[in-house]
């Protein structure tokens, strides 16, 4: 499972786009980026999951280059409510599933 | 369709004593995941469970601490003899399958605290 590296925490003002990037060098050829959030005292949420390119939903874009050794997760234009841990992930989960977390990006919202 | 349920939210217990943590995992879903986390820190796997089988259990301490999921009922993390560095989070997960097309959805979590 590879392993992720993030910022320990960023901070934005309302209305801006906000842009995470993890890197996770030792990738493996099968593994996917998931990106999580979890607001305190609530499990996580599934935000995002890529394997290349570009992928966007209804909440935000995730940004893989051709090298797939970083991503990126852009948010855009966020809001107070935005403010949360966002972990990255990287990993197929194998046989076991089991998700490996790190310590997460602490996102701070200010009006 | 409810989502991942976990009881009791809060649980306190005395040095000891033992807790039991239940997961009730959404309809439909059969793998169900354990996970621990402590204050400031990610979340740190412990057991991975399919009905009535362990199918990983490499994160969790080998002593005092036990789960289930039976063919009826919920998912059960138990913790025997708790000590105070047992108080944490502790969230369950559930999903249809093996991600990583099979999203794991995670329930609101049981806040232990050993007095």
């Amino acid at each position: 499972l590879a392993k992720t590296t993030q910022p320990i925490s960023m901070d934005s003002y309302e209305g801006q786009e906000v842009n995470i990037t993890c890197s996770h060098n030792n990738i493996a050829t099968n593994d996917y980026i998931t990106w999580y959030q979890q607001f305190p005292s609530q499990g996580p949420r599934f935000i995002i999951q890529g394997y290349k390119t570009k992928v966007t939903n209804e909440v935000a874009s995730l940004f893989i280059p051709a090298d797939r050794k970083s991503s990126t997760l852009s948010l855009p234009r966020v809001s107070l409510s935005d403010t949360a841990v966002y972990y990255c992930l990287g990993g197929n989960g194998g046989s076991q599933g089991n998700l490996i977390f790190g310590k997460g990006t602490k996102l701070s919202v200010k009006p | 369709n409810a989502g991942v349920m976990q009881n009791p939210r809060h649980l306190v217990r005395r040095r000891g004593q033992e807790a039991r943590l239940r997961c009730s995992p959404m309809k439909g879903h059969s793998h169900v995941y354990w996970y621990r986390q402590l204050p400031e820190e990610g979340l740190k796997f412990m057991v991975y469970l399919q009905k009535e089988n362990i199918i990983d259990e490499s994160g969790m301490p080998k002593e005092r601490f036990s789960a289930e999921f039976p063919k009826e009922g919920p998912s059960i993390l138990r913790i025997q003899q708790v000590v105070r560095g047992d108080s944490a989070a502790y969230f369950c997960a559930s999903s249809k399958g093996l991600p990583p097309n099979n999203e794991q959805f995670f329930g609101p979590g049981t806040r232990l605290t050993v007095l």
